[in-house]
């Protein structure tokens, strides 16, 4: 059975600091990775995907991923209190028909000001 | 079309009742998605669509379970004989029909919350 796995927290930073959110995955064929912000009682909402070994930036956010070590990361400069949420780590299974995510049970950000 | 809308928000049905969800996805997507989540966890898939084929199906997903898609377009989750196990999120997505990898996005509705006293 593919496994996400990260660390459930909580994990607290003060405002403008650096987040850092990390998993790590257990079907080293997967290839495409997402994260998904939950604020509690939300729906989840995607904030980054990556297909390709190395980093990729869109604003604050930062995801990095390195198949070789089956780990995926996701870097959140300029923290703010806003940021505070859940976040989910999803691989895509390739060995689906269609490609269901498989998630990991999400780590808990706190951004104090 | 702003996103995947879902219907109820909130369900609290008595154990034993039958209920039915509904999920509308984005326009164009052909792919649709169910995933339940508890507290706690993240999200776990109950099976998807693609067009009105139902094309995969989770362990999780037991014979009280049913899910539709007559037509290609709105989706419904039916749980017959509701259990107070089956309390939780029951989450729909949709993804593109678009080339390469960027048709594994997945984009999530709010979410129907169920609650079996």
């Amino acid at each position: 059975q593919k496994e996400v796995e990260q660390n459930s927290g909580p994990l607290s930073v003060p405002e403008g600091a650096i987040a850092s959110l990390n998993c790590t995955y257990s079907d080293r064929g997967s290839q495409s990775f997402f994260w998904y912000r939950q604020y509690s009682g939300k729906s989840p909402e995607l904030i980054m995907f990556i297909y390709s070994n190395g980093d990729k930036e869109d604003g604050r956010f930062t995801a990095q991923l390195n198949k070789a070590s089956q780990y995926v990361s996701l870097l959140i400069r300029d923290s703010q209190p806003s940021d505070s949420a859940t976040y989910l780590c999803a691989g895509y299974d390739r060995g689906s028909t269609l490609g269901r995510l498989y998630f990991g049970r999400g780590t808990q950000l706190t951004v104090w000001p | 079309d702003t996103g995947v809308s879902q219907d109820p928000r909130h369900k609290i049905t008595k154990r034993g009742q039958n209920v039915t969800f509904r999920c509308d996805p984005i326009s164009e997507h052909n792919r649709l998605y169910w995933y339940r989540q508890t507290l706690g966890q993240g999200p776990e898939f109950l099976t998807y669509f693609q067009n009105e084929a139902q094309l995969e199906k989770s362990r999780l997903l037991s014979d009280r379970f049913s899910a539709e898609r007559p037509k290609g377009s709105f989706s419904t989750l039916e749980i017959q004989r509701t259990e107070q196990g089956d309390s939780a999120m029951y989450l729909c997505a949709s993804s593109p029909l678009v080339p390469g990898q960027d048709r594994n996005i997945q984009y999530f509705g709010a979410g129907t919350r169920l609650s079996v006293l």
